[in-house]
């Protein structure tokens, strides 16, 4: 089966613009996670959902970060603005079902921001 | 919240050898534990993972051990390759049944040097 896609691959902005990011579930996959990864370190859960309802979205700085997933498919997560703070490796991982023995969580290949 | 420390930070190995990577949480309601591998410019691939009534799981050359009492787990590599260098991940997740939330450790990066 297909992996997680995300686009784009690479992202370079300036301070205080606005950037979004696009990923693309596992068929079949009812949840989806955005993850952010700062350089050096494990990626850490911005967001979940659960089909198109968010189900934990603590850890999200929410001035200025925003997830939708219409449909309950794709899923678009977008900065605005751009901190020099939020250069990361931005992860999306889908699992089947969360809190089961299908819960495996399949990351795709990350977005790479760098922000000036 | 849920807290996981991940030793050692660095690795290196010769080829053949085996490679230990150990991490502790903090949270006792943690029920669930994968390891990631993750190689460059690529997101992190689940290589093994055990839950918490299980104490050891093996999968030809890796294998996790947990002891719950310590709140610890281990990644072993036997026989270690080349190809095995990489940043390696624990994580631990609390999983109610319908949620699952990952909190990853800082990473390991292996070296395996011929």
């Amino acid at each position: 089966e297909a992996g997680v896609a995300q686009s784009p691959r690479y992202k370079i902005i300036e301070k205080r613009q606005s950037v979004a990011f696009w990923c693309n579930p596992i068929s079949g996959h009812a949840t989806l996670y955005w993850y952010q990864q700062i350089l050096g370190q494990g990626p850490k859960l911005l967001i979940q959902f659960q089909n198109n309802g968010v189900v934990d979205d603590s850890q999200l700085p929410k001035d200025r970060f925003s997830a939708e997933r219409l449909k309950g498919v794709d899923s678009t997560l977008k900065i605005q603005p751009a901190k020099l703070e939020d250069s990361a490796v931005y992860l999306c991982a889908s699992s089947r079902k969360p809190g089961t023995r299908e819960e495996t969580q399949y990351f795709g290949p990350g977005t790479r921001l760098l922000v000036l | 919240g849920e807290n996981v420390e991940q030793h050692p930070s660095t690795l290196s190995v010769q080829e053949g050898d085996s490679a230990v990577i150990k991490c502790t949480y903090s949270d006792s309601a943690s029920n669930y534990f994968p390891w990631y591998k993750q190689e460059l410019g690529k997101g992190p691939q689940l290589i093994i993972d055990i839950r918490s009534n299980v104490g050891e799981k093996k999968d030809q050359r890796i294998a996790v051990t947990l002891n719950k009492t310590a709140k610890h787990f281990s990644l072993h590599i036997t026989e270690t390759q080349p190809e095995d260098s990489a940043v390696y991940f624990c994580a631990a997740s609390i999983n109610t049944g319908t949620a699952s939330k990952l909190t990853f450790g800082t990473g390991t990066r292996l070296q395996v040097t011929l």
